[in-house]
């Protein structure tokens, strides 16, 4: 089974803090996600990688940056939290799509809390 | 106007009862989603389709790619299908990307 790990389900922070939210996969996937999901929003992407090392920006990645130094591990950092950075933190891994379906396999969520 | 519209936003239905719910987008895909998120925020893939139907157990998920239409049907619904069901498109030329639409929260009751 795909297993995709974050590292915390849920966090309490303090306004002004760097926060490192960490996202593990085991098959070797080419794409990792950060997604962060609102009500009445839906998920909405914050970052994704492609590759070690190689990194888009989403739909909002104002306030955030990613590190992804192994294939394995995509980091996203929070280099000064914010009270409207409160939110559910999504991971998610993918292969490349390389012309088929490709399955998304998403993590168990970090619920964020910053004070 | 999302991109990913789903409705209903909320279904309540009694044990057993046959559930449907759509998914209407407005661009071009090469892949449809549908999700499910229990309480506590997991996400799992239920089904990845680009045409036609697929079944799995007591689930059914069709897309009409004309119509840019997909619904996702539940039939003898139990207590258990209670949780959150996502649809997600990957849109054309956007590599592994997927756009979401806001859930439909489904509880079934006894």
């Amino acid at each position: 089974d795909v297993k995709v790990t974050q590292s915390s389900r849920y966090l309490v922070k303090r306004t002004g803090e760097k926060v490192f939210l960490e996202c593990v996969q085991d098959m070797d996937h080419e794409n990792m996600f950060w997604y962060r999901q609102d009500p009445g929003l839906g998920l909405r992407l914050i970052y994704f990688s492609y590759d070690v090392k190689m990194k888009e920006k989403g739909d909002i990645p104002e306030g955030y940056s990613v590190s992804r130094e192994k294939k394995e591990r995509f980091s996203l950092i929070l280099e000064s939290a914010s009270t409207n950075q409160t939110s559910m933190y999504l991971c998610a891994s993918s292969l490349w799509p390389g012309g088929g379906e490709t399955e998304a396999f998403f993590g168990q969520g970090t619920r964020l809390t910053v004070v | 106007k999302n991109e990913v519209e789903q409705s209903p936003q909320n279904l309540t239905a009694q044990e057993g009862e046959f559930i449907t719910i759509n998914c209407s987008y407005s661009v071009g895909i090469s892949a449809l989603h549908w999700l499910q998120q229990h309480p506590g925020g997991g996400i799992v893939s239920l089904f990845m389709l680009s045409s036609g139907k697929k079944k799995h157990g007591r689930l059914i998920a069709t897309i009409n790619i004309q119509e840019k239409h997909s619904s996702l049907h539940i039939t003898a619904s139990h207590p258990r299908d209670s949780a959150v069901y996502i649809c997600a498109v990957r849109r054309t030329g956007t590599a592994s990307k997927l756009t979401f639409g806001t859930g439909t929260r489904l509880q079934v009751t006894l």
